[in-house]
């Protein structure tokens, strides 16, 4: 099994609501990651996790909460979203490699959950 | 830091043209680089990479040679398909920043029949 699944596919929230998005893998990879993709751009790293263990945060908001219950799981909650945050929300994942290996980090994404906020 | 630069586009080509996508990087070290694809809709895939210079990296007739001299990793393709339209993305990844990938702009390319 060689795909990242995410659910949902769309999902339109008001700026007042609670949901969560949800990313599943089964390739036994140890890092999984939260991008933000708006229109016509490249992906923006949100969250990296490493071992179950959040090891990047880029300096995101805290209306959005990234959980990693194990290690083929990893959610994204989110609270009091604004317009702005409408975007694609990209799950991908990875491998790590030994410490000084370049051959990792080739990440397999999932197809995205296309976000409303009205 | 890292950074990638893509040539801009978009890109508009009659079917069976030759394609090329410039990719240009600066990096500390040696890092492994990428060329992922978007099509309409849907989640970025992997299409190639190589993790060391002189690479190639091949895949579905697209194919890019790391260039340590040049610090580049172009895109070519010998003749397009129309199911070759989307949005290519050349990345980098460090030993150095272990979990983080840096992406180009993207280039959009449209296949006429």
């Amino acid at each position: 099994d060689t795909e990242v699944t995410q659910t949902p596919k769309h999902l339109v929230m008001g700026m007042t609501n609670k949901k969560s998005l949800k990313c599943e893998q089964h390739m036994g990879h140890r890092a999984m990651y939260w991008y933000k993709q708006k229109a016509k751009k490249p992906p923006e790293l949100m969250f990296v996790y490493s071992y179950e263990k959040l090891s990047i945060n880029e300096s995101v908001p805290s209306r959005f909460s990234p959980e990693c219950p194990n290690s083929s799981l990893l959610n994204l909650h989110l609270h009091a979203l604004q317009p702005e945050d409408s975007a694609l929300y990209l799950c991908a994942s990875s491998q790590l490699g030994l410490a000084g290996a370049n051959s990792y980090n080739e990440q397999f994404f999932g197809p995205g959950t296309r976000l409303t906020v009205l | 830091g890292d950074s990638v630069t893509q040539m801009e586009g978009p890109v508009t080509l009659s079917e069976e043209a030759f394609l090329t996508i410039n990719c240009t990087y600066t990096a500390t070290g040696y890092p492994s680089l990428f060329w992922y694809v978007q099509y309409p809709g849907e989640g970025l895939q992997l299409l190639l990479k190589a993790t060391k210079a002189d690479d190639k990296g091949s895949n579905k007739g697209f194919e890019a040679t790391y260039r340590k001299e040049t610090t580049s990793f172009h895109l070519e393709k010998g003749s397009v398909q129309v199911s070759d339209s989307a949005v290519y993305f050349c990345a980098l990844s460090g030993a150095l920043n272990a979990g983080k990938s840096t992406f180009g702009d993207g280039t959009t390319l449209t296949v006429k029949p």
